[in-house]
């Protein structure tokens, strides 16, 4: 067990649907970090949220956001939901703004969309 | 461009030989970092090793060992004497002082270890 919980760990939904995916941190982590793993695109990163404030923006589609929590824990929301939006979806938190030391990841959720 | 290059796509190996994961970074910033995480077939992302700009020196943890060598942008992974329990994907990923935000990661390497 990292001491990132990601929840639920699998997701099957329709095109054009909205879903929420839920990331608790490391206990004393104020960042998260979430990332896309997909076939065709590889591991990219979407977004990271600094003890609840946006730190760094990747490559996230306007169709998606992401909010952190006074309890720190972050939602990352998809809606329009696309065949290609299918992917692994990583969060990872961190003690500091940076991911420079490193950063821990949760078992991610497996999103399908049929 | 691509920030890391990991251009072993698959590798297969029978038990107990030796294998070298390869890696080529790309940054033009003087302090960096580099990581290998591994990832077996239930999916999650195990952090095996940071390395940074700084640190050249090789590293070994009891079958792993990490060459880092900053003059061919290389941090190259080997596992020692495979067993199949290493079979999985290992990325190699770099972090940028500059954007230390977010890691850049290779493309993978599916290593399958035979018995």
């Amino acid at each position: 067990d990292s001491g990132v919980t990601q929840t639920p760990k699998h997701l099957i939904t329709a095109t054009g649907q909205r879903v929420t995916l839920r990331c608790s941190p490391r206990s004393g982590d104020l960042s998260v970090y979430w990332y896309q793993q997909s076939l065709d695109q590889g591991l990219q990163f979407l977004i990271q949220y600094y003890n609840g404030e946006e730190r760094a923006k990747g490559n996230i589609l306007e169709r998606f956001s992401a909010q952190q929590f006074p309890d720190l824990h972050s939602e990352l929301n998809l809606s329009s939901l696309e065949l290609g939006d299918s992917a692994l979806y990583f969060c990872a938190s961190s003690v500091g703004h940076s991911g420079s030391y490193g950063y821990t990841f949760g078992s991610g959720t497996r999103l399908t969309v049929v | 461009a691509q920030k890391v290059t990991q251009a072993q796509t698959e590798i297969s190996v029978v038990e107990k030989e030796d294998v070298t994961l390869d890696c080529v970074y790309e940054t033009r910033d003087t302090t960096y970092y580099l990581f290998w995480y591994k990832q077996p077939p239930s999916g999650e992302l195990v952090f095996l090793i940071r390395r940074n700009s700084f640190d050249e020196q090789n590293e070994i943890s009891g079958r792993y060992s990490w060459n880092f060598q900053k003059s061919t942008s290389s941090f190259n992974f080997t596992i020692t004497a495979s067993q199949v329990v290493d079979s999985a994907v290992y990325f190699c990923a770099l972090s940028e002082q500059d954007t230390g935000n977010q890691f850049y990661f290779g493309t993978g390497t599916s290593l399958t270890v035979i018995p």
